[in-house]
């Protein structure tokens, strides 16, 4: 069964610091990985999603990484800002049957003006 | 770009009344939806993939008859919560996968969520 971990689950950082959000899972075989931003009470904004055969995305300020035979994915987040602050979330897509989302529990983040 | 409405966004009721969540896809036809539960400061928890016109696919501890699931057309699913409970209060989100395409490389696209409170 896949297993997403996500570290750290929250992270506090002064605006204009760059970051790195950490997401690994157990079962390399992926389709794809989608990062999800989570604003409280509020459902989810898909930010990027990288097919299993890519190694990154770029939106902007976001950059999103895989390295699929380890199990892991960074978020990297260039000069972020207050209204960055919310939660983090990674899923992964299996193969198979199932072929569902699986979520890691999220990294909170709060940028501080 | 697609968009997925969910109704209502918050729902306060007695217990034991039963409570109906839309899920519509206003702007692609989605063949399967996705229903699933978050709790406080949790991640979200898959309960149902649905299908239109065929019935859905629960997983593992989720009770069918609780939580019925109807995708009668492409662009829209409905959850109902029967006979709802205080263990029932919780946020409730739906996801939409488009047709055409690849599988694979079709992002899911998440409704607002609806939080459901039972007194």
């Amino acid at each position: 069964k896949q297993e997403v971990t996500q570290i750290p689950a929250a992270l506090s950082v002064p605006e204009g610091e760059n970051l790195v959000l950490n997401c690994s899972f157990t079962d390399s075989a992926i389709y794809n990985l989608q990062w999800f931003r989570q604003d409280p009470g509020k459902g989810l904004t898909s930010l990027l999603l990288i097919q299993s055969s890519q190694r990154e995305q770029t939106s902007g300020r976001l950059n999103a990484s895989l390295d699929k035979s380890s199990g892991r994915s960074t978020l990297y987040i260039a000069a972020s800002q207050p209204g960055d602050s919310a939660t983090y979330l990674c899923a992964v897509k299996g193969t198979g049957s199932a072929r569902q989302l699986t979520f890691g529990s999220g990294t909170q983040l709060t940028v501080l003006p | 770009g697609a968009v997925v409405s969910q109704h209502p966004s918050w729902v306060i009721c007695k217990s034991g009344t039963s409570v109906k969540i839309e899920c519509r896809s206003l702007d692609f036809q989605a063949t399967t939806m996705f229903w699933y539960r978050q709790f406080p400061k949790q991640s979200l928890m898959l309960m149902a993939t649905s299908n239109e016109g065929s019935k859905a696919t629960y997983e593992q501890g989720v009770e069918k008859d609780k939580f019925l699931i109807n995708h009668a057309s492409l662009t829209l699913s409905t959850l109902t919560v029967t006979s709802a409970h205080p263990e029932d209060s919780s946020f409730y989100i739906c996801s939409a996968l488009g047709q055409g395409g690849s599988y694979s490389n079709q992002p899911q696209h998440f409704g607002d969520g609806t939080r459901l409170s039972i007194l």
